[in-house]
């Protein structure tokens, strides 16, 4: 069985650049969800995509987007990147979220390693 | 709004003794608590899942209690040993419409001595 992995392992950008973040999402799960992490704290939901659309997303604003791919594998894009982004973004695996309910019962998140983006 | 709260917020310890780390809950309305290790810059391993319809899980020397009703957990570590160092966070995930999202503590780091 495959687990969660992420690229790259760590970035850093300036401010006003782009990112994308990717997560492939352990074997046989067909749900993604996207967590930030700042130092100290714990991880903060940001949206999370079942079937290649977006199932619920947190308080983050618009420049926070996301895409999922047919092998459920998700991308996690940041437009206009400020101080505040820097953070450990983690992608989590589960299995069978539906339009309204999310993840079925009992089934739990996997998460991946994380991606260490720092913002100058 | 959940708020997840986490007690002590780090704690240290000699090797081989039983400790309990705690999670609080401000909304009893949920659909189960998963416990996660984090080693620094790392990402999250489950510990253990408690569905709202149970009250305790175990894993090898991992136990894990849930009270809803008081909106309380408890991570019971037995016999700790220094490869238990790591900072340890409860999550749970609420129950209704919502239910897609985890709502996290900010961690009890715990330091194991030899």
């Amino acid at each position: 069985e495959t687990g969660v992995t992420q690229s790259p392992t760590h970035l850093i950008k300036t401010r006003g650049q782009q990112v994308t973040l990717r997560c492939s999402s352990q074997s046989g799960h067909n749900t993604v969800s996207w967590y930030q992490q700042a130092l100290g704290q714990g991880p903060q939901f940001i949206f999370q995509y079942y079937r290649e659309e977006e199932n619920g997303r947190g308080n983050f604003p618009p420049r926070f987007s996301g895409l999922q791919f047919p092998n459920y594998s998700s991308e996690l894009n940041v437009n206009a990147l400020e101080l505040d982004d820097s953070a450990l973004y983690l992608c989590a695996s589960s299995l069978g979220a539906t339009r309204r309910g999310g993840p079925k019962q009992g089934n739990e998140q996997f998460f991946g390693p994380g991606t260490r983006l720092t913002v100058l | 709004k959940q708020e997840v709260t986490q007690i002590p917020a780090a704690l240290s310890v000699p090797e081989g003794e039983n400790l309990v780390l705690n999670c609080s809950f401000t909304d009893s309305a949920i659909y189960n608590l998963q416990w996660f290790r984090q080693d620094p810059g790392k990402g999250l391993t489950s510990l253990l899942l408690i569905q709202s319809s149970q009250r305790e899980q175990t894993s090898g020397r991992l136990n894990a209690s849930l009270d809803k009703s008081s909106g309380r957990s408890t991570l019971y570590i037995a016999a700790s040993q220094p490869g238990d160092s790591a900072t340890y966070l409860c999550a749970v995930r609420p129950g209704g419409g919502s239910n897609y999202k985890l709502t996290f503590g900010k961690g009890t780091l715990l330091t194991v001595n030899p």
